[in-house]
C-alpha cells in the first residue's frame, strides 16, 4: 500500500537550533517525494521536491531508498520557520499526492 | 507563481440542502485538478481527481453520487456536495495542475451543516 509517515504531530525547537522533520514512505515504484508547507492562515505551497534536489530556505531533504525516508532538514531554524510541514507521495498516472499527516514545527525565540 | 481561487471561502448549510464550491486557475490552463477533504487537525485526504471534459475518478470509499464534480473548462472545477449532512463538515481544498507541472492549492473552502 502507498502510504507516507510522519510520526511527529508537533515539533518544538528554539530559535537556531538544528530541525529534521522525519518522513518515511511506502511505495511499490520509483517513488517522487515532496515537502509542502502551510504558514498560519495561507494556502498550502510547494516547499521543496527530491527531483531537484535544491535548497529552499535553507531546507533540505534527501531520498533514502534504503530507509525508504525522505526527512527535512535545517541547521539553524529561524522563528518564521513555524508552520505545518507535510510530507507527500506522488502516486499514479495523474500524479496524485498522498500526504503524510503533517507536523507542526514550533520555534520558540 | 500559479493561483488557485475557491469560492466561497466559507458555507453554512442546513441538513438535506446542496452546497457548490468553485475552484479556478486565474492565470493558466489546469488540464487537471484534485479536490481534498481535510479535518481539524488532520492531513489531507485526496477525494477525486479531474480532467476538463472528462469524468472525475474518485478515491476509494467517496461516494460520487454525493460528492459531485464537474470540470467543465480548462479553469474551473466544482465540487457539489448533495443532500448535506452534518458529517460533511470540513475544509475542502482543490489544486490545479497544467500538463505534469507542480499542483497549486486554492485557499480551501470550510462546510459547515448545521
Amino acid at each position: 500500500a502507498q502510504r507516507v509517515t510522519q510520526p511527529e504531530k508537533l515539533l518544538s525547537v528554539f530559535k537556531g537550533a538544528p530541525v529534521e522533520l522525519k518522513c518515511n514512505y511506502s511505495y511499490s515504484g520509483s517513488p517522487e517525494l515532496f515537502w509542502y508547507v502551510q504558514y498560519s492562515r495561507q494556502r498550502l505551497q510547494l516547499l521543496l521536491r527530491h527531483i531537484s534536489r535544491e535548497s529552499i530556505k535553507g531546507f533540505t531533504a534527501d531520498l533514502n531508498k534504503g530507509e525508504t525516508s525522505f526527512h527535512l532538514k535545517k541547521p539553524f531554524a529561524q522563528e518564521e520557520d513555524s508552520a505545518m510541514y507535510y510530507c507527500a507521495l506522488a502516486s499514479g498516472g495523474y500524479n496524485k499526492l498522498i500526504f503524510g499527516a503533517g507536523t507542526r514545527l514550533a520555534v520558540h525565540p | 507563481g500559479a493561483v488557485v481561487s475557491q469560492h466561497p471561502s466559507w458555507v453554512i448549510c442546513k441538513s438535506g440542502t446542496s452546497v457548490k464550491i468553485e475552484c479556478r486557475s486565474l492565470d493558466f490552463q489546469a488540464t487537471t485538478m484534485f479536490w481534498y477533504r481535510q479535518f481539524p487537525k488532520q492531513s489531507l485526504m485526496l477525494m477525486a481527481t479531474s480532467n476538463e471534459g472528462s469524468k472525475a475518478t474518485y478515491e476509494q470509499g467517496v461516494e460520487k453520487d454525493k460528492f459531485l464534480i464537474n470540470h467543465a473548462s480548462l479553469t474551473l472545477s466544482t465540487l457539489t456536495v448533495t443532500s448535506a449532512h452534518p458529517e460533511d463538515s470540513s475544509f475542502y481544498i482543490c489544486s490545479a495542475r497544467a500538463g505534469v507541472a507542480e499542483q497549486y492549492f486554492g485557499p480551501g473552502t470550510r462546510l459547515t451543516v448545521t
